[in-house]
């Protein structure tokens, strides 16, 4: 399978404490995207970083890609409770289609 | 703007008989539409891609006579789950994209389909 790998599988912070997970992969990319999705809904793109750029920054959010250990991690700086949900990684291995990870279930506890 | 419906949001139905799923892109023309399946607490596997106008292109192990996708118009895709079993239950989401903007994804808020 293609699919991505994102740990933690959940994490629980506190309100106001930074979430940090990770997403690896396994084959060359073109780009790798983020998306939330709250509890039973559909996904909210992020942030897109294409395979020659190593950090974008986006208001809270920081993520960074390093193509040579097939990983990268999105930042939420300042959690707020509103940023609870799952976050899934999506690549794309040089056609339209999107690879999503297996997601982190992010919990922040006001 | 790049807002998609999908419509019903949640159904109920029997098993043996069909559903229809409507994803609609409602301030773009959508040249690509695809259809995922997520199950609880799980990623998203992605089950076919369809262009307007011509078949969809199905995923290994999805049964194309089972799950009938139809992109009738730029703004239209369907997904049919025909002779639905309880296996089918299951959340169903469909995104799109822009003509030559085929990696930024625009996702509906999903359907979430029970057979009993």
């Amino acid at each position: 399978s293609q699919q991505g790998e994102e740990d933690p599988q959940a994490l629980s912070i506190q309100e106001g404490e930074n979430a940090t997970m990770n997403c690896s992969y396994k084959t060359s990319i073109n780009n790798l995207q983020w998306y939330r999705q709250n509890s039973g809904r559909g996904l909210v793109h992020l942030i897109l970083i294409r395979s020659n750029e190593r950090e974008k920054h986006s208001g809270r959010l920081r993520v960074t890609l390093d193509t040579s250990k097939k990983s990268s991690s999105l930042l939420i700086t300042a959690s707020r409770a509103a940023d609870t949900a799952s976050y899934f990684c999506a690549t794309n291995f040089g056609n339209e289609k999107l690879t999503f990870g297996t997601g982190t279930r992010l919990t922040i506890i006001p | 703007g790049a807002v998609v419906s999908q419509h019903p949001s949640w159904v109920i139905c029997k098993s043996g008989t069909s559903v229809k799923i409507e994803c609609r892109s409602l301030d773009f023309q959508a040249t690509t539409m695809f259809w995922y399946r997520q199950f609880p607490k799980q990623s998203l596997m992605l089950m076919a891609t369809s262009n307007e106008g011509s078949k969809a292109t199905y995923e290994q192990g999805v049964e194309k006579d089972k799950f009938l996708i139809n992109h009738a118009s730029l703004t239209l895709s369907t997904l049919t789950v025909t002779s639905a079993h309880p296996e089918d239950s299951s959340f169903y989401i469909c995104s799109a994209s822009k003509a030559g903007l085929p990696y930024e994804q625009y996702f509906g808020p999903g359907t979430r389909l029970t057979v009993t």
